[in-house]
């Protein structure tokens, strides 16, 4: 099956860059998604790229894709305590029937 | 809009028991998902709904989870006889049928604790 990998954690500085990187092994990937689960609450959809693209920014958040080497990262721009949460990172096939999830990584943002 | 709606919020059983999930999905979504997310590994599709049909059930473990979508809308995952390993966070999802399928919007979870 399809494989997506994620560290499990990441700690950072309030103020400093985060970045959260996810490899996948399906080079048929369609979308690229970055999901935020914050404590007791659901996933929520922060992103997502379109396999064709190599980059997406959207506010703080910057995503880039590079699809040779099946590597994905999300960039948090002067991270905030609030962005502390579990990141998801998510692929969907041609079909987008299912998402295969990987692990998620911790954030924690020290003040 | 309400967003996906999941019940309960949490469950506590005893192994052997049974237990019902619930999920209520965006109002006009055709399509409905179940995954599952146990001891904080990777999150896994059970299965997925269009309308009231099973468009595909391979991620389901095995027969003692059952899904039913009676009438298209909401759907229930039961789980009969509860084992320990069905502990987890079960999410339910779900996308529009049409326009922008490539999102799939997701419930707050229902956390299933089997002792």
């Amino acid at each position: 099956g399809e494989d997506v990998e994620q560290s499990l954690f990441l700690s950072v500085r309030e103020g400093d860059s985060s970045v959260i990187n996810c490899t996948y092994t399906d080079s048929s990937s369609t979308y690229l998604y970055w999901y935020k689960q914050e404590p007791g609450a659901g996933l929520q959809l922060l992103t997502y790229i379109f396999s064709n693209m190599d980059m997406k920014q959207d506010q703080r958040l910057t995503v880039l894709l590079n699809k040779k080497d099946k590597h994905l990262s999300l960039r948090i721009a002067d991270t905030q305590t609030g962005d502390s949460a579990i990141y998801f990172c998510a692929e969907s096939l041609y079909n987008f029937n299912k998402f295969y999830f990987g692990s998620g990584t911790k954030l924690n943002v020290k003040p | 809009e309400a967003g996906v709606t999941q019940f309960p919020s949490h469950s506590v059983i005893e192994k052997g028991q049974t237990v019902t999930l619930r999920c209520d999905p965006i109002s006009g979504h055709d399509n409905l998902y179940w995954y599952r997310r146990v001891m904080g590994k990777e999150i896994k599709f059970l299965l997925h709904f269009v309308k009231e049909s099973k468009q595909d059930e391979s991620g389901m473990p095995n027969n003692r989870f059952l899904a039913e979508r009676t009438g298209g809308t909401y759907s229930t995952l039961k789980v009969q006889p509860a084992e320990l390993e069905d502990s987890g966070v079960y999410f339910c999802a779900s996308s529009p049928g049409t326009g922008a399928t490539y999102e799939q919007y997701f419930g707050p979870g229902t956390r299933l604790t089997v002792t």
